[in-house]
């Protein structure tokens, strides 16, 4: 079965724009999270949403949003855009939400903020 | 807060050699244990889990075993090769009530031929 596409896959800004990337999540799994990845400090979570729902948020300023369709495929735009946001954003979905959740990675959307 | 503590790296072996990634975690609870890998270009895929104490994961010849008195979860493979070559991640969920995964800095593998 098809697994988590992310989309664009590279994409350079220059500060003070914004983004969205986008994700589909394996077909079936109605959660999807998030998260920052940089050299500097790991991976990092944003945000996790579930049937539409943000459910879980981690400690980034507002200018990160997302949103999650019916059809469970989400969406996670940064605004106002700054250098630091350089990262890989990896978006990852999963069938349930429980503590033996297991994580499918998408590839990620390399971002570079000039 | 939850946290996983991961040797660090890079770590550079010849092929053949027996691996060894260390792994402690500080959590409440009873966590579920993961180890996942990244290759160079992807996303991260799980390689390994573990959900309860003295249980031992396996996959593709690594194995990692579940220390509730120690709070390890090491991961070990016999042998060694060019392809393991990646960033492996260390990761906790479920305790304190929360599935969102805490993960490690990770730790790159360079396996030399």
């Amino acid at each position: 079965k098809a697994g988590v596409t992310q989309t664009p896959r590279y994409l350079i800004k220059t500060r003070g724009q914004q983004v969205t990337l986008s994700c589909s999540p394996i077909s079936g799994h109605r959660s999807v999270s998030w998260y920052q990845q940089t050299p500097g400090q790991g991976l990092q979570f944003l945000f996790e949403y579930f049937s539409e729902t943000q459910r879980n948020k981690g400690n980034f300023p507002g200018r990160f949003s997302g949103r999650q369709f019916s059809n469970s495929r989400s969406e996670m735009n940064v605004s106002t855009l700054e250098l630091g946001d350089s990262a890989l954003y990896l978006c990852a979905s999963s069938l349930d939400i429980s503590g033996a959740n297991v994580l499918t990675f998408g590839a990620g959307s390399r971002l570079t903020v000039l | 807060g939850d946290s996983v503590t991961q040797m660090e790296g890079p770590v550079t072996l010849s092929e053949e050699a027996f691996l060894t990634i260390n792994c402690t975690y500080t959590a409440t609870g009873y966590p579920s244990l993961f180890w996942y890998v990244q290759y160079p270009g992807e996303g991260l895929q799980l390689l390994l889990k573990a959900t309860k104490a003295d249980d031992k994961g396996s996959n593709k010849g690594f194995e990692a075993t579940y220390r509730k008195e120690t709070t390890s979860f090491h991961l070990e493979k016999g042998s060694v090769q060019v392809s393991d070559s990646a960033v492996y991640f260390c990761a906790l969920s479920g305790a304190g009530g929360s599935y969102i995964p805490t993960f490690g800095r990770g730790t790159s593998l360079i396996v030399h031929p």
